[in-house]
């Protein structure tokens, strides 16, 4: 069954601290896999699309990782600020449909 | 910066009433699709549309939901009947590609709440 799986659920750390949220998938043919962030009430935003050969790839304080072989990928962020505070969600996207998988998002709470 | 619009911002109806969610893609987007979220839970697809069809559809997208390009700009999604488990947060989006064919970017909308009393 295609899936993907985020950890951890929730997360909260101190303006200023880096960290790092992980996402595992199992979706085949697999295309490319994106990294979103959501604001509350808010449509969900691009941060990056990887697609199979692309290891790293950043966004300023933001970079995703993807080892496709063990089919999982992280998320770093860098100095957090109080505006990362948001859903992130990783989703991965079939080669042979127009359908994308998506994960059910860390959510990250920065705190001043 | 171009970006996807969506009205009415929330939309409150009684069940069993029809309702019609409208969306502006942006204007050289070629693909454009329908998403709900329930409260708390994922995001769900619902619907994909190129060349005025519908390209892939969900289990979700039954009979009720309908969807249409009545003009160059707009893009709606219907809900025949609806029911209190409609109650969500519908966004739609587009893109200048199909996803199906490569790293294509979706943009969204800031979505439309549904709320079926």
């Amino acid at each position: 069954k295609n899936q993907v799986e985020q950890s951890p659920q929730s997360l909260i750390i101190l303006e200023g601290k880096n960290c790092t949220l992980q996402c595992n998938y199992t979706v085949s043919p697999f295309s490319n896999l994106r990294w979103y962030k959501q604001d509350t009430g808010r449509g969900p935003v691009s941060l990056t699309i990887m697609t199979f050969s692309e290891n790293t790839k950043s966004n300023g304080r933001y970079t995703a990782t993807l080892d496709a072989d063990t089919k999982q990928s992280s998320l770093h962020i860098t100095a957090s600020q109080l505006s990362d505070s948001a859903s992130y969600i990783c989703v991965v996207s079939m080669d042979s449909n127009y359908q994308l998988i998506w994960g059910a998002g860390t959510k990250l709470i920065i705190k001043p | 910066e171009p970006e996807v619009t969506q009205t009415p911002s929330h939309q409150v109806t009684q069940m069993g009433q029809e309702v019609i969610l409208r969306c502006v893609p942006i204007s050289n987007h070629l693909y454009f699709y329908w998403y709900r979220q329930i409260l708390g839970q994922k995001v769900e697809f619902l619907v994909s549309f190129y060349n005025n069809e519908i390209s892939e559809k969900s289990e979700i997208f039954d009979d009720q939901f309908s969807v249409e390009r009545p003009d160059g700009s707009n893009f709606t999604l219907k809900i025949r009947s609806t029911k209190l488990e409609d109650s969500a947060m519908y966004f739609c989006a587009s893109s200048e590609g199909g996803l199906a064919g490569g790293p294509h970017e979706q943009f969204f909308g800031p979505g439309t709440r549904l709320t079926v009393l």
